[in-house]
């Protein structure tokens, strides 16, 4: 069965420092690969996805993932986290062929400290 | 930017009465969806649409759920006899292609069964 982990529940990173987030999936093909951001009370806000083609995806608000197919991983990255990036990440796969249900992992908290 | 519109932001209903959420997905979207989120757990996908039917569901998506699009512009979800374990947030969300291509997820509505 596909699954999503996300192994860290909570991440406190301080303002400045950089940020990865894991994610490992487990699927018998390269499934679509996405990212998203929650802030409290709001929405699922897309982050950064990738499909085929160059494993490093540029996303927006300085965000980057490295898709990694011997790890089957997707893990998120920022150089320098702001405070605004305080938020829950959600990693999610979706299949390449029939079949429209993102899958989610159980998301990552991330606290910035000053 | 399009956006897809959920309302109300946050309903409370009692147990065993039917609730109605309501989306407006992206107007030129094809295919519509609705995703839960149980407080402090993952997103869960409950079930896609697309030309008037229900293309795929999950096991949650069972008897007490439904969905319509009764006017080519709104997207429901009709949940029958509300229990207080469907108390969730719910999103919907909606893509122009069959595999999650720009897939854009509304704010939520929170439903909250007393």
């Amino acid at each position: 069965a596909q699954s999503v982990t996300q192994p860290d529940i909570h991440i406190t990173v301080s303002e400045g420092a950089s940020l990865e987030l894991r994610c490992n999936y487990s699927y018998g093909a390269t499934p679509y690969l996405f990212w998203y951001v929650q802030s409290p009370g709001q929405g699922l806000q897309l982050l950064l996805k990738y499909f085929s083609g160059d494993t490093l995806v540029q996303g927006i608000k300085g965000f980057e993932a490295e898709f990694k197919r011997s790890q089957s991983s997707f893990n998120l990255r920022k150089p320098s986290v702001h405070w605004s990036d305080a938020a829950e990440y959600f990693c999610a796969v979706a299949p390449n062929q029939a079949g429209t249900a993102l899958i989610f992992g159980k998301g990552t908290t991330l606290s910035v400290s000053s | 930017e399009p956006e897809v519109t959920q309302t109300p932001s946050h309903q409370v209903t009692q147990m065993g009465q039917e609730v109605i959420l309501r989306c407006v997905p992206i107007s030129n979207h094809l295919y519509f969806y609705w995703y839960r989120q149980i407080l402090g757990q993952k997103v869960e996908f409950l079930v896609s649409f697309y030309n008037n039917e229900i293309s795929e569901k999950s096991e949650i998506f069972d008897d007490q759920f439904s969905v319509e699009r009764p006017d080519g512009s709104n997207f429901t979800l009709k949940i029958r006899s509300t229990k207080l374990e469907d108390s969730a947030m719910y999103f919907c969300a909606s893509s122009l292609t069959l595999t999650g291509h720009g897939y854009t997820f509304g704010s939520g509505t929170r439903l909250t069964v007393v």
